[in-house]
């Protein structure tokens, strides 16, 4: 039961690097989101998608892209990291329909030097 | 807009023992789930327990309940029968029952079990 697949787990970036993290997903849900987690708060929606080939700009999406090029795939990248994207990043995805019940993989811990 | 509200930054319990973990919201939108997502020092966020905006009843999840007060925008977490492996940190979580809508998550609170 893998659900929600988070890589890599663990990354650290100097100033100015790229660098995309995967998330995958095998529950055929229709919808994925990326988010940040700062300590001290809740998480923050960066990017989503509502199927394949479609994005949208959640509430920080400065600084990242996304891309869905295949539904069970959700990717985010860093063009040029800086030290303000120093977080955990989740990925979460959800049915189409229902409770919209999100279900988040292992998170990926990212430091910018 | 809408805002989740924690404001127990910690919470302190002896195992056995029922903790009520608080959480307000704000919404205008008639139509909204309401959520509780566990996440321990491991890092991942857990889903424990929906209360959708036109449920009757509370919502029960085995040793979790949703005291949902819908005129006060409540939706407190009950935990009955702490146990050590409770301990972690409790995030509150809404979002609108439209498509894609992302989850707003309080700040959360901090669970700790002792025995």
């Amino acid at each position: 039961n893998a659900g929600v697949t988070q890589t890599p787990k663990f990354r650290v970036l100097k100033t100015g690097q790229s660098m995309t993290l995967l998330c995958a997903q095998d529950m055929n849900h229709e919808y994925m989101y990326w988010y940040r987690q700062d300590p001290g708060m809740g998480l923050r929606l960066i990017h989503y998608s509502v199927g394949e080939g479609t994005t949208a700009k959640g509430e920080v999406p400065d600084g990242y892209n996304v891309s869905r090029l295949k539904k069970q795939n959700f990717l985010l990248g860093l063009e040029s990291a800086a030290p303000s994207q120093t977080s955990v990043y989740f990925c979460a995805s959800s049915y189409s329909r229902g409770k919209n019940i999100q279900y988040f993989g292992a998170g990926t811990r990212l430091s910018v030097l | 807009a809408q805002k989740i509200t924690q404001t127990q930054p910690g919470m302190f319990v002896q195992e056995k023992e029922a903790v009520t973990l608080d959480c307000t919201y704000d919404t205008s939108d008639p139509s909204y789930g309401l959520f509780w997502y566990k996440q321990p020092s491991s890092g991942e966020m857990i889903f424990l327990i929906y209360q959708g905006s036109y449920d009757q009843q509370n919502a029960t999840e085995g040793r979790y309940s949703l005291n949902f007060q819908k005129a006060r925008k409540s939706a407190n977490l009950v935990i009955s029968a702490s146990q050590l492996g409770d301990s972690a940190m409790y995030f509150c979580a809404m979002t609108l029952n439209q498509a894609g809508t992302a989850l707003i998550f309080g700040k959360g609170t901090t669970l700790s079990v002792s025995s």
